[in-house]
Order: structure tokens, then sequence, then C-alpha cells
């Protein structure tokens, strides 16, 4: 069963053109729900953690939000530059390390010129 | 955040050969270590958390003695892929787990490491 899934899979913005992330999470006891930015054959680059429901982070033209069921990512303004894939991630109470990430399929975002 | 290194970044092998992978925490010392792998176009799938110190404990369908995990200071970590086949053949990522307080714990990924088995 799936724990985290994420909408769209794919997004394509005009540069300029605000828009949002989805992440709907089904773990209970939530620990945290991590955004990660991933370009092509990289590693992960850590944007925010959320812990609470209610709680909001932002940096740049990023923003995140979370609720009790989903979290959004929200894109103000974005620049190609924005363009990548951002991946969702719980922390999975039922690994053998409860401090693992259980990772949704990510969103792949072009912003074009 | 954290700065986090692997390497090699590219590493080709032939079938039957074992490879390693180092990871390294450059800017402070890591209790616990994460090992994932990535299929193209597919997310993270966790294979094994490795704790400095004490054997690795390995998520349930990854094979312990496939892939080996050594967690031997608190800045390294090394992933064996032994006897090495294609399938094998994917992205493999490491992390680093940086707790401040109590409630916070967060992970950090190295560049990750692109494995060929030819």
């Amino acid at each position: 069963e799936d724990q985290v899934t994420q909408s769209p899979e794919a997004l394509r913005l005009q540069e300029g053109e605000s828009s949002s992330l989805n992440c709907s999470y089904t773990v209970s006891g939530l620990r945290g729900l991590f955004w990660y930015r991933q370009d092509p054959g990289k590693g992960p680059e850590f944007l925010f953690t959320l812990y609470s429901a209610g709680e909001e982070k932002e940096k740049e033209r990023l923003k995140a939000t979370l609720t009790k069921k989903e979290s959004f990512l929200h894109i103000t303004a974005p620049k190609p530059e924005d363009s990548a894939t951002y991946l969702c991630a719980v922390q999975a109470p039922d690994s053998n390390s409860g401090y693992a990430l259980n990772f949704g399929k990510g969103t792949s975002l072009l912003v074009t010129p | 955040g954290a700065v986090v290194s692997q390497h090699p970044s590219r590493v080709i092998c032939k079938s039957g050969t074992s490879v390693k992978i180092e990871c390294r925490s450059l800017d402070f010392q890591a209790t616990t270590m994460f090992w994932y792998r990535q299929f193209p176009k597919k997310s993270l799938m966790l294979m094994a958390t490795s704790n400095e110190g004490s054997k690795a404990t390995y998520e349930q369908g990854v094979e312990k003695d496939k892939f080996l995990i050594n967690h031997a200071s608190l800045t390294l970590s090394t992933l064996t892929v032994t006897s090495a086949h294609p399938e094998d053949s994917s992205f493999y990522i490491c992390s680093v787990l940086r707790t401040s307080g109590r409630i916070s714990y967060e992970q950090y990924f190295g560049p990750g490491t692109r494995l060929t088995v030819t």
C-alpha cells in the first residue's frame, strides 16, 4: 500500500506561471514530511521538513504547507532553473529504522521561458 | 545542512565482480546513514540502514550477503555489491541522518553512484 502519493506526475509551466504540487500521505503518527528537489543524475537536494499540521516553510519561490492528510509545494513565478523532479517523503515508522524515508514517485516539473 | 560525498560517481564492472561504493559525511559525524537505490524514472527505495559500530539493518527483500554495508567510522559508510549482475545496475544514493534536538531529524543525500554491470 502506497503511503505517499504525488500529483501530478508531470507538470509543464510557463515562466512566471504559479502552481502547486500535491503530496498526500496515509502514514499514521507522522514524524516528518520532507520535500526534496532532484536534478537528473544527481542526489536529492533537501528543501523543507514539516513536522505538524498547519506548519509552513518558505525558501525563495517555494512554499511548503502541511495538513493532516497532505502537503503542498507552492511555486510562485517559477523560472526555468526551477525545472527538476520534486520528491515528497515521509518517515516510515514501520521500517527497520524509524528515521528512514518513504518516497513518493515525484513530480517532474518543466518551466519553459 | 550537511555535505555528503560519494565515490565513485560512476562505475562500470563486469558481471561476477564486486564493486565498493563509499559514502562520506564531510562536515559532521553521522551515527546513522542510509543506502537507497533508484531505477530510471522511479523513486528512491530504501535498501538498508547503516549504524556506526554495529551491523546494518536491511529492508525486506534486500539480500544482505549481496549488498555488504560497513559503517566503520562516524564519517564513512561503504556499500559493496558482491558478484554483481546486470540487474544490479542502478543509481545508488546514500544519505546521512542529522538530528537537532528532540524533533528535528533531517536526511541529506550524496550525489549518487551510477553502477553499470556488463
